[in-house]
This record gives C-alpha cells, structure tokens and sequence, in this order.
C-alpha cells in the first residue's frame, strides 16, 4: 500500500534549527511536496523536489532521497510565526498525492 | 486577486439533509479537487476533475458527487448527509493534474447534527 510517515508533533525554541522528516511508499514516484498550514487556515505550498539532493529557499530547505524513500524539511531561525502544522505528500505514478497526517510544529520563545 | 473562493465557510447541517459546496477558481487552472481533512488523519481525495467536462473518484467518494461544467466551477454535494461527513472540506487547483502545486481555497467547515 502507499503510505506516508512522518512525526506527529515536534517542539523547538525559537531561533534554533529543527528537522521534520517524512519517509514514503508510493507506487511509482513523481515528487515529494512539503506544505505548511497554520492552525484554522488552508495548507499553502513550501517545496517540491523531485531529484535527489536539497533545495534551498530562504530559511526553509527541502531534501529528497529517493533510493531511501525519506525526505526531510529543514527550518533555520525559527520564529513564533513557523508554529504550524507541515504535510509532506508523495506524488505516486497516477499523479495523485499521498499526504501525510502533518507534524504539528510547536515553537517556544 | 481571489484565487480559489470557497462557500459556505461554515455550515450546520440536520442529517439526511442535501448541501452543496461551492469552490470557485479566477486562474484558469485545469485540474481542481476536494478534499477532506480530520483530525489525526491525512488529507483525503474525495473526487477530483483533471479538466472542465471530467471528472474522477478519489480515495473516500461514497455519499457525495461532483460536477466541472466549466473551468472555473467545482460544486461539491452530499446528497444525504450523515454525521461521518462532519469535516473540513478544501477545494484546491492546479495548473495539471500531472503535479504542479496546489492553491486552496480557504475551507468550508461542515458539522452534520
């Protein structure tokens, strides 16, 4: 079956780095996306990797492992604002998005 | 600039009653979904619509139907609404059902009583 893993809450202190992994099984592969949704509010897009390697945005980074199945999300400088909930979804080969259930971010002054 | 416009935002229901969602996109985007989101649980694909005139299952179909007359149009309606249905629904878009990023609509919250 197609599944996708990934912790379901995490605490970091503000200004620190943390790390939210996701591992996947899909059938068939066509990206991994990263979204993050704020409590009460729609999920807006962060990343999509498809090759392996990391992409870097700002102080947000994404990287993919496809031989591993396991992508991760990097937040640097944390702030109160990253406090939110982040999905990570596998695009299987029928094009449709496996998501995870999110981690719930939790950030502490 | 409104992108995708979802309504109601918020919604109490009588069971056995009918109700449609309504989600509305201005950019032109091919491919538009719903999706249901509970508490401890993924995003689920209710159905989908890869282009106007088409449509398609996703992952938890049963109880509810869809219609794409056209682009920008994506209705969603529970014909008879039952309490497992008490959910927030998302509409979203892309620019091809073959990936691409999705641009949500704000949510519709929906209690069926």
């Amino acid at each position: 079956g197609q599944n996708i893993d990934q912790p379901t809450e995490m605490t970091a202190t503000e200004g620190a780095i943390v790390q939210i992994n996701c591992t996947y099984q899909t059938s068939g592969f066509n990206g991994l996306f990263w979204y993050q949704q704020h409590a009460g509010e729609a999920p807006t897009f962060l990343s999509y990797n498809v090759l392996d390697g990391l992409e870097e945005k700002g102080r947000f980074s994404s990287f993919l492992s496809r031989s591993k199945g396991y992508s991760y999300l990097l937040l640097k400088e944390l702030q109160m604002k990253d406090s939110a909930s982040y999905l990570c979804a596998g695009l299987d080969s029928n094009y449709q998005l496996i998501w995870g259930a999110g981690t719930k971010l939790i950030i502490k002054p | 600039i409104a992108g995708i416009t979802q309504a109601p935002t918020s919604q109490i229901l009588a069971a056995g009653r009918r109700m449609t969602l309504r989600c509305t996109q201005d950019m032109r985007h091919n491919a538009m979904y719903w999706y249901r989101q509970d508490l401890g649980l993924g995003l689920r694909l209710i159905h989908y619509s890869n282009t106007a005139g088409t449509t398609g299952k996703g992952e938890v179909p049963d109880g509810y139907s869809v219609s794409r007359a056209n682009t920008d149009d994506f209705p969603l309606t529970l014909a008879s609404a039952v309490p497992s249905q008490t959910s927030v629904y998302f509409c979203a878009s892309s620019d091809s059902y073959e990936g691409g990023e999705l641009f949500f609509g704000e949510g519709s919250r929906l209690t069926v009583l």
